[in-house]
């Protein structure tokens, strides 16, 4: 079974500094997104990306964020200075097609972040 | 905008009772239809999805019917085990291809 891998699987950081998140999407995939999870509250979308820029982003993703597929592989996720309700767990999915509205988005495992 | 709305949790039942989440939707389109699971300390799986009116998603012994006319799309189960404690959360796919959830509900199944 293909999957989506994030590292790292949890991050501590001090409020202001930058953090970036990394996942490797299901390698034929086309289509890729963040999503992310403040404890206790529902998964909500950030941003998707195709074709090397971004398609849709949501009111959350402002300027502090940002995306980046610096490579064939990895799809990053930058916070530029964390602010303590950027703690959450952080999604990164992936999918293959945009044509069949019935393909799978596959999701990670979650990259937890704490600001502290 | 799209949007998806499911039972509020938590949900406690004994194990091998009935279970049903409910989960209505509001599309301007004709959005796919998924439940998601999440066991403690896991990401989000897929459970079962469906991608059309009518259609039954099954797997793991859970159902859940998109129904068009009810705007529906509610996860039942015959018989719960323990194993199933989880967050469950309703989601759909809208014509932009991009994901909306509902709040997650908690179950938690007792032996």
């Amino acid at each position: 079974e293909p999957e989506v891998t994030q590292t790292p699987s949890h991050q501590v950081t001090q409020m202001g500094q930058e953090v970036i998140l990394r996942c490797v999407p299901i390698s034929n995939h086309l289509y890729f997104y963040w999503y992310r999870q403040i404890l206790g509250q529902k998964v909500e979308f950030l941003v998707s990306f195709y074709n090397n820029e971004i398609s849709e982003k949501s009111e959350i993703f402002d300027d502090q964020f940002s995306v980046e597929r610096p490579d064939g592989s990895n799809f990053t996720l930058k916070i530029r200075s964390t602010k303590l309700e950027d703690s959450a767990m952080y999604f990164c999915a992936s999918h293959i097609s945009w044509a069949d509205t019935g393909n799978t988005i596959y999701f990670g495992e979650g990259s937890w972040l704490t600001v502290v | 905008g799209d949007s998806v709305t499911q039972m509020e949790g938590p949900v406690t039942l004994s194990e091998e009772a009935f279970l049903t989440i409910n989960c209505t939707y509001t599309a301007t389109g004709y959005p796919s239809l998924f439940w998601y699971v999440q066991y403690p300390g896991e990401g989000l799986q897929l459970l079962l999805k469906a991608t059309k009116a009518d259609d039954k998603g099954s797997n793991k012994g859970f159902e859940a019917t998109y129904r068009k006319e009810t705007t529906s799309f509610h996860l039942e189960k015959g018989s719960v085990q323990v194993s199933d404690s989880a967050v469950y959360f309703c989601a759909l796919r809208d014509n932009n291809n991009d994901m909306r959830f509902g709040a997650g509900t908690r179950l938690t199944v007792k032996p």
